[in-house]
């Protein structure tokens, strides 16, 4: 099957800036995904890269390297209501998601 | 727009007793529908997917099953609840082609 890896733990101060790392296996990739899950919640999508760079969305930018199998989510100006899980998921070409074991980011005051 | 529900939001059963969790999604026509399941502290496992009606594919083997009776409602069923069935229950689902999937609320179960 196909590997997803990250980080299982972060912390980061409020108003730090944190970049959670997210690496895949490249054979097959069809786009990648960062989702955001508060406790207790379902997934909200964050953000969608499928061709190499960045993606600014507010205080969230995600950047993608399909050489590299390499992805990262950059959240600025933290808040305390960032702290969350945030999980890698990568679309492979006839194969459903495959999500990352997820990274729990905690921001401290 | 599309919205998507989970019921019940929570559950708590006895090993050995059967299971039906429904999930329905609005605003949309056939979409591809998923189930999840998230231990505490683990990633998210696949279990089953859809991308029609009576179209089921199973990820792993397990003593559960789904059903899609319509379009728009995704049924995932267990005839003998297991301790290790105990999770949370998340529904996806996913305009075919788009490569974006949206979740339900979830459920939580939990097998005593």
């Amino acid at each position: 099957g196909q590997n997803i890896d990250q980080p299982t733990e972060m912390t980061a101060t409020e108003g730090a800036i944190v970049q959670i790392n997210c690496t895949y296996q490249t054979s097959g990739f069809n786009g990648l995904f960062w989702y955001q899950q508060h406790a207790g919640e379902a997934p909200t999508f964050l953000s969608y890269n499928v061709l190499d760079g960045l993606e600014e969305k507010g205080r969230f930018s995600s950047f993608l390297s399909r050489s590299k199998g390499y992805s990262y989510l950059l959240l600025k100006e933290l808040q305390m209501k960032d702290s969350a899980s945030y999980l890698c998921a990568v679309a492979f070409y006839g194969q459903n998601f495959v999500f990352g074991p997820g990274t729990r980011l905690s921001v401290l005051p | 727009s599309q919205t998507i529900h989970q019921w019940p939001a929570t559950l708590v059963q006895p090993v050995g007793s059967p299971l039906s969790l429904e999930c329905t999604v609005e605003g949309t026509s056939n979409p591809n529908l998923y189930w999840y399941r998230q231990a505490a502290g683990r990633g998210l496992q696949l279990l089953f997917y859809s991308v029609g009606i009576g179209q089921i594919s199973s990820e792993v083997p397990q003593n559960l099953s789904a059903s899609r009776p319509q379009d728009r409602q995704f049924i995932l069923s267990s005839k003998k609840l297991l301790l290790s069935d105990s999770g949370f229950y998340l529904c996806a689902w996913e305009l075919a082609g788009a490569n974006e999937q949206f979740f339900g609320p979830g459920t939580r179960l939990t097998v005593l």
